[in-house]
């Protein structure tokens, strides 16, 4: 069965790091794409990024770029999202998805239960 | 960015009856190279993560009931259940993934 479950979120103060850890079972990640997708309080969702299977290539939405780093350890099953110069505005629950395979234009075959980060001081 | 439009915001519907949701984008979806539409369709139930329901348009996701179909191409697409059940009650998202950033609309909520 796979499973995705993220780590890492909690109360942290404007200006401040965190990295999310996104371990996966039941599958390898090796073959696909992983993705980062955020869902602010009682609000939609919102796409945050993308890593593509081999690593080589990522994917920021604008309001994360020069904050955010996305990246991955095959070797571990793991996915990370380093967030930095964190803001309010990133308050949201944080889920890790799976792409269907490893084209970055697939949709998202499976999602974790996400992972709360607070941004207030 | 591609925006995605979703209407209605909400909708009500008897147990049995048809839920008809669409979904508008900014621009077209369809890739002529080989007629793939980039879209999308999740469910969210409350508490839960979004679930894949439908991709490139009209393709069911594995598991995923018949009463659950996708239509359309290029800018409007739709989500119809056929025949709402209890257990459909959620908010409804389109997704485009046809260029970056990927965007969502803004979500429909189904209740029953």
């Amino acid at each position: 069965e796979v499973q995705l479950l993220e780590s890492g979120g909690g109360l942290i103060q404007p200006g401040g790091s965190l990295r999310l850890s996104c371990g996966a079972s039941g599958f390898t990640i090796s073959s696909y794409a992983m993705s980062w997708v955020r869902q602010a309080p009682e609000k939609g969702l919102e796409w945050v990024s993308s890593i593509s299977a081999n690593g080589a290539n990522t994917y920021l939405t604008d309001s994360v770029k020069g904050r955010f780093i996305i990246s991955r350890d095959n070797s571990k099953n793991t996915v990370y999202l380093e967030m930095n110069w964190l803001r309010a505005e990133d308050t949201a629950v944080y889920f890790c998805a799976k792409y269907y395979g490893d084209y970055v234009y697939d949709p998202f075959s499976a999602w974790g239960h996400g992972t709360l980060v607070t941004v207030s001081s | 960015d591609i925006v995605m439009t979703q209407s209605p915001d909400s909708l009500a519907v008897s147990l049995g009856e048809r839920a008809t949701i669409n979904c508008k984008s900014s621009q077209s979806l369809l890739y002529i190279l080989n007629n793939k539409n980039y879209l999308t369709w999740y469910q969210q139930k409350p508490g839960q993560p979004p679930k894949l329901l439908i991709y490139w348009a009209s393709t069911r996701a594995s598991g995923v009931p018949d009463r659950f179909s996708g239509s359309g191409s290029g800018t409007d697409f739709t989500l119809t259940i056929s025949s709402l059940q209890a257990e459909d009650v959620a908010v409804y998202y389109c997704q485009q993934c046809s260029s970056f950033p990927l965007t969502f609309g803004g979500g429909t909520k189904v209740e029953i």
